[in-house]
């Protein structure tokens, strides 16, 4: 499968904990996108990187909140002392992201996190 | 700020009845409209539209954008019970690749 690979699939943890999740875009895309899903809502944007760089940041990423992609390949977003609102669907998706292209995005399934 | 508003917000219909989806949208300097299905995992690309009065096509599915009016349709004929999901949409502006999606519309398709 070179789809979008995330994991884990599941995360509960109790409020105050950090959790880290990690996304695999699909190998020959070199932009990498992060979107948090709530319930009845559509993906909202939280970050973008083009290879190794992050070029954009939602006003939603909290300080809590970072994230990496160190060697323009796979990501890391990191949530530290996790709050019950970061309770969520945390999906990543990948384009491939060459000048002028389109700006098709693959999602991946998802890392949907709980937080006691 | 871009805003998507889809409508309506969900929809029952019987097998082999045609649905149309709407969106329309806000955004800065237009660069894409974009359609998605989700089912109980995450978002599948359906259609990209760029220009205004092309449909695109696949299988049962249609999609067209008119960029003076500011929306798109997303058409499903002859629905089947596999069709029932939600449908996003989503668009980008130039200068940007995130996408401002809306809050989808949940079609459920009945036997």
């Amino acid at each position: 499968d070179t789809g979008v690979s995330q994991d884990p699939r599941h995360k509960i943890t109790k409020r105050g904990q950090n959790v880290t999740f990690r996304c695999d875009p699909i190998s020959e895309h070199n932009r990498l996108y992060w979107y948090r899903q709530t319930l009845g809502q559509g993906p909202e944007f939280l970050t973008y990187f083009q290879n190794e760089a992050q070029l954009e940041k939602s006003r939603l990423l909290s300080d809590r909140f970072s994230a990496e992609r160190p060697k323009g390949s796979f990501s890391t977003l990191e949530i530290q002392r996790t709050e019950q609102g970061d309770s969520a669907m945390y999906l990543c998706a990948s384009s491939l992201g060459t000048s002028g292209s389109r700006n098709e995005q693959f999602f991946g399934p998802g890392t949907r996190l709980t937080v006691l | 700020e871009d805003k998507v508003v889809q409508s309506p917000l969900s929809l029952v219909v019987h097998e082999g009845d045609t649905v149309t989806l709407n969106c329309s949208y806000e955004v800065t300097n237009f660069r894409s409209l974009l359609w998605y299905k989700q089912e109980k995992k995450a978002p599948t690309f359906l259609f990209m539209l760029t220009s205004s009065g092309i449909e695109k096509k696949s299988g049962r599915l249609s999609s067209i954008l008119d960029k003076k009016e500011l929306f798109s349709i997303l058409n499903i004929t002859a629905t089947q019970t596999g069709d029932s999901a939600i449908y996003l949409c989503a668009v980008s502006g130039a200068g940007s690749y995130q996408l401002t999606f809306g809050k989808g519309t949940k079609l459920s398709v009945i036997p």
